[in-house]
């Protein structure tokens, strides 16, 4: 069974703060995504990444930056946390040429 | 960019009423996928559509993809109270990301 865990459900920042939010996957994946999830938004995704070290924009990458140093793990980085960023996040993994994402459990961020 | 439109954006039934929602996207996909998210859950995958003019079905659910391969419809037949969610498309254009639809929001009545 696929399994992509992110490191929080639920997490408070204050304005300003950097803020780091984890996603690692166990099925050997190439590529993997951050969305964000905002009501009547629905998924907008932020960046993605198809190989280690490689990254690329999504639609909304303004004020987010991304680190895939190994496989498994793709973080997402807000460099100065502020309140329009309060929002769910999503982590996934896909296989290369495979049929389905694979979604962590979200993580919930509040900057206040 | 490519857009996907979803409608509608939400919708209420009394248990044992059909439910559709419709998806459009703003250029020809290569495949498309439904996602369906319950209440304080994240997506899980249902399905893909890869021919034009595809139909699938998985029990009570039916799945098309329109001839030209730009639009999308998922019909569910006499909902149950287990439907309740929300149901996303998403279109793949064939870089192996997927552009997701709003969604639509599914309440079922007892």
């Amino acid at each position: 069974d696929v399994k992509v865990t992110q490191s929080s459900r639920y997490l408070v920042k204050r304005t300003g703060e950097k803020v780091f939010l984890e996603c690692v996957q166990d099925m050997d994946h190439e590529n993997m995504f951050w969305y964000r999830q905002d009501p009547g938004l629905g998924l907008r995704l932020i960046y993605f990444s198809y190989d280690v070290k490689m990254k690329e924009k999504g639609d909304i990458p303004e004020g987010y930056s991304v680190s895939r140093e190994k496989k498994e793990r793709f973080s997402l980085i807000l460099e100065s946390a502020s309140t329009n960023q309060t929002s769910m996040y999503l982590c996934a993994s896909k296989r290369q040429g495979g049929t389905e994402a694979f979604f962590g459990q979200g993580t919930r961020l509040t900057v206040v | 960019g490519q857009q996907v439109m979803q409608i509608p954006q939400y919708q209420h039934v009394q248990e044992g009423e059909d439910f559709t929602t419709y998806c459009n996207s703003s250029t020809t996909l290569s495949n498309i996928q439904w996602y369906k998210q319950r209440p304080g859950g994240h997506p899980v995958f249902l399905i893909q559509l890869v021919k034009s003019g595809e139909v699938k079905k998985q029990k009570r659910l039916t799945f098309q993809f329109g001839e030209a391969k730009k639009n999308s419809s998922l019909h569910i037949t006499a909902t149950q109270t287990t439907d309740v969610g929300t149901y996303f498309c998403a279109g793949d254009s064939g870089y192996s990301t997927l552009t997701f639809g709003k969604g639509t929001m599914l309440l079922v009545s007892p």
